[in-house]
């Protein structure tokens, strides 16, 4: 199985700051990278797949990148409606795998 | 619009079987895998499988081989994971989650599980 960690597990920030959470794929995995927020009681909503591209309707204060076994999802200017839990997954093979997880807390 | 939407909470007894249900509308049902995903109390994700709405073919996570098993009804568009023999590590939310090339478009709502003598 691939596994993906994600670091920092959890980090504090303040609002309009620049965030960058990191996930790394235990083998290659191409592109197929997907980021998802998650907010307390709530289902994951899915931002970006394939690294680099957004879902319809996801604002553009957030991007990804990186390919084969490191990517990054960064937002750029942090909003009161950011602070969630994201979590990375690989869909290159199966098992699909999940990152831990990064909690982003208002500091 | 795209809506998925699960089934209520279910409390069970221990050895017991669960069946969550994930009503699909605003898209062809068959035209999409339907994916199932789990969270533990306090936990992260864990992928169980998917279906494949339009000829009924699985492909489930070997952890879960055995004792998981994803259906579909097509003509209310609907997709099912049931789930046997529970044990209390199987308290958790599951999710259903449309997928399209692989990533996830969109989830369900997500439907609590608790196993619980």
């Amino acid at each position: 199985d691939i596994q993906m960690t994600q670091s920092p597990s959890s980090l504090s920030a303040s609002v309009g700051d620049r965030v960058t959470i990191t996930c790394r794929a235990s083998q290659g995995i191409s592109n197929y990278l997907a980021w998802f927020q998650q907010k307390p009681g709530k289902a994951p909503k899915s931002l970006i797949y394939a690294a680099s591209s957004l879902q319809s309707g996801v604002p553009s204060k957030f991007s990804g990148s990186g390919s084969g076994t490191d990517f990054t999802l960064t937002i750029s200017s942090l909003q009161p409606e950011d602070f969630a839990t994201y979590y990375c997954q690989q869909y290159n093979s199966y098992p699909l795998t999940f990152g831990g997880g990064t909690q982003v807390e208002i500091k | 619009q795209v809506q998925l939407v699960q089934s209520g909470a279910e409390v069970k007894k221990p050895g017991a079987s669960v069946k969550v249900s994930c009503k699909a509308s605003g898209y062809t049902f068959t035209g999409y895998y339907m994916h199932w995903v789990r969270q533990a109390p306090g936990q992260g994700l864990e992928w169980m499988g998917w279906i494949n709405p339009n000829s009924g073919g699985t492909n489930y996570a070997q952890k879960f081989q055995g004792w998981v098993t994803m259906t579909r009804d097509t003509s209310i568009s609907t997709a099912y994971m049931e789930l046997s023999r529970l044990t209390s590590d199987d308290t958790a939310v599951y999710y259903c989650a449309r997928a399209y090339s692989g990533y996830y478009v969109d989830w369900g709502q997500g439907t609590l599980v608790t196993v619980s003598s």
